[in-house]
């Protein structure tokens, strides 16, 4: 059955205090690992597609990164703007749909 | 901006009655689906769309419906509300099948008392 594992569940940083969420997957022939933002009361919010391991992405203070079996979402220097939860979702084996994990709540404090 | 719209934003009905959510894009794209969002479930698919009047269910189809009648409205039908349908309701597309992201609309928060 293709998973997808977020941790974890909440995070908590200071402004400017770097870290990682991490996201693991079980699927069957990797056709992209999609990560996406969310805003308290709004939909997601598409990030990146990342496709093959040792790929990696960026945009403004974040860098998303693949490996055979999951990926890092690396947030630098983080201000309080970047406070959501972050999902991450890889497209089931032999379909159009998505399986999600259950998100990662980031707290930026000032 | 996917160009999708949600109606109604925000809904309050009872027990038993029907409730029908609107999805509504103007991208053309082939590909529709309905989640639903729970805290701790994340966000579950409900039903999808694969072209006009071609749709197939997802993991929690039980209690609702769906209907497409034409490319841009994909519609969302909670046959008999129960209060276990209360939650938040997302529509999302997908342009088609040489990719997989899809794009989400606002989402509708259904009370159901």
């Amino acid at each position: 059955e293709d998973q997808v594992t977020q941790s974890p569940e909440a995070l908590r940083l200071q402004e400017g205090e770097s870290s990682s969420l991490n996201c693991s997957y079980t699927v069957s022939g990797l056709r992209g690992l999609f990560w996406y933002r969310q805003d308290p009361g709004k939909g997601p919010e598409f990030l990146f597609t990342l496709y093959s391991a040792g790929e990696e992405k960026e945009k403004e203070r974040l860098k998303a990164t693949l490996t055979k079996k999951e990926s890092f979402l690396h947030i630098t220097a983080p201000k309080p703007e970047d406070s959501a939860t972050y999902l991450c979702a890889v497209p089931q084996g032999g379909s159009e749909k998505l399986v999600f994990g259950k998100g990662t709540k980031l707290t930026v404090n000032p | 901006d996917a160009g999708i719209t949600q109606s109604p934003r925000h809904k309050v009905t009872e027990t038993g009655t029907p409730v029908t959510l609107r999805c509504h894009q103007t991208e053309n794209h082939r590909y529709m689906y309905w989640y639903r969002q729970d805290p701790g479930h994340g966000l579950r698919l409900i039903h999808y769309s694969y072209g006009v009047k071609d749709t197939d269910k997802g993991e929690v189809s039980d209690g609702y419906s769906v209907s497409r009648s034409k490319t841009e409205d994909f519609l969302l039908t909670l046959e008999s509300a129960t209060s276990s349908q209360t939650s938040v309701y997302f529509c999302a597309t997908k342009t088609g099948t040489l990719t997989y992201e899809q794009y989400f609309g606002p989402g509708t928060r259904l009370t159901v008392t």
